[in-house]
């Protein structure tokens, strides 16, 4: 089946620095990633729609400055958190779709991130 | 604008019990899909059951069941015997048209009890 991988997994970092996390479709091109975040027994909110090629297009209230979206290829998309600070410590999780699935799409196994 | 509603406080079932999980949801778009989502304590979102609009029979997909009721809005997933790896946080979604977001509910948390 279809596979979704997030890399990394987990990472602490310091307040004020930048983290990359990668989102990448395995076994499949997929034409559209979504990003979403989680804080601790609730929902998952959804942050970005990002588009093979295009800019990414943020949910309201979401800062596009400070969460950097890039969707350079069909199997890649990264979000970058700059200048994190320790309310951004949270889960991220990505998910990928294509026009050709039924349903809907594929989750990432998510980057638990922490920032001191 | 679409929303999906999940309101039991956390669910408690004996081993090889069945339990329902309730989910309702609201759209104006006649063309919707259901899905209900796993999310055990590693984070993972594990797919479990999706219904589409239109299809005219329940979704199953071994031990897990969709009650779809249109006329209630109502999309219930159904666990049959329950087993110890079952517990888990349970989260309805849904996505509408031509918008391919989805959108959750708050989620339920399910103890499966020895």
């Amino acid at each position: 089946g279809a596979v979704v991988s997030q890399h990394p997994s987990w990472v602490i970092c310091k307040s004020g620095t930048s983290v990359k996390i990668e989102c990448r479709s395995l076994d499949f091109q997929a034409t559209t990633m979504f990003w979403y975040r989680q804080f601790p027994k609730q929902s998952l909110m959804l942050m970005a729609t990002s588009n093979e090629g295009s800019k990414a297009t943020y949910e309201q209230g979401v800062e596009k400055d400070k969460f950097l979206i890039n969707h350079a290829s069909l199997t890649l998309s990264t979000l970058t958190v700059t200048s994190a600070h320790p309310e951004d410590s949270s889960f991220y999780i990505c998910s990928a779709r294509a026009v050709t699935f039924k349903g809907w799409g594929y989750f990432g196994p998510g980057t638990r991130l922490l920032v001191l | 604008a679409q929303k999906i509603t999940q309101t039991q406080p956390g669910m408690f079932v004996q081993e090889k019990e069945a339990v329902t999980l309730d989910c309702t949801y609201d759209t104006s778009d006649p063309s919707y899909g259901l899905f209900w989502y796993k999310q055990p304590s590693s984070g993972e979102m594990i797919f479990l059951i999706y219904q589409g609009s239109y299809d005219q029979q329940n979704a199953t997909e071994g031990r897990y069941s969709l009650n779809f009721q249109k006329a209630r809005k109502s999309a219930n997933l159904v666990i049959s015997a329950s087993q110890l790896g079952d517990s888990a946080m349970y989260f309805c979604a849904m996505k509408t048209g031509a918008n391919s977001k989805l959108t959750f509910g708050k989620g339920i948390t399910l103890s499966v009890r020895p």
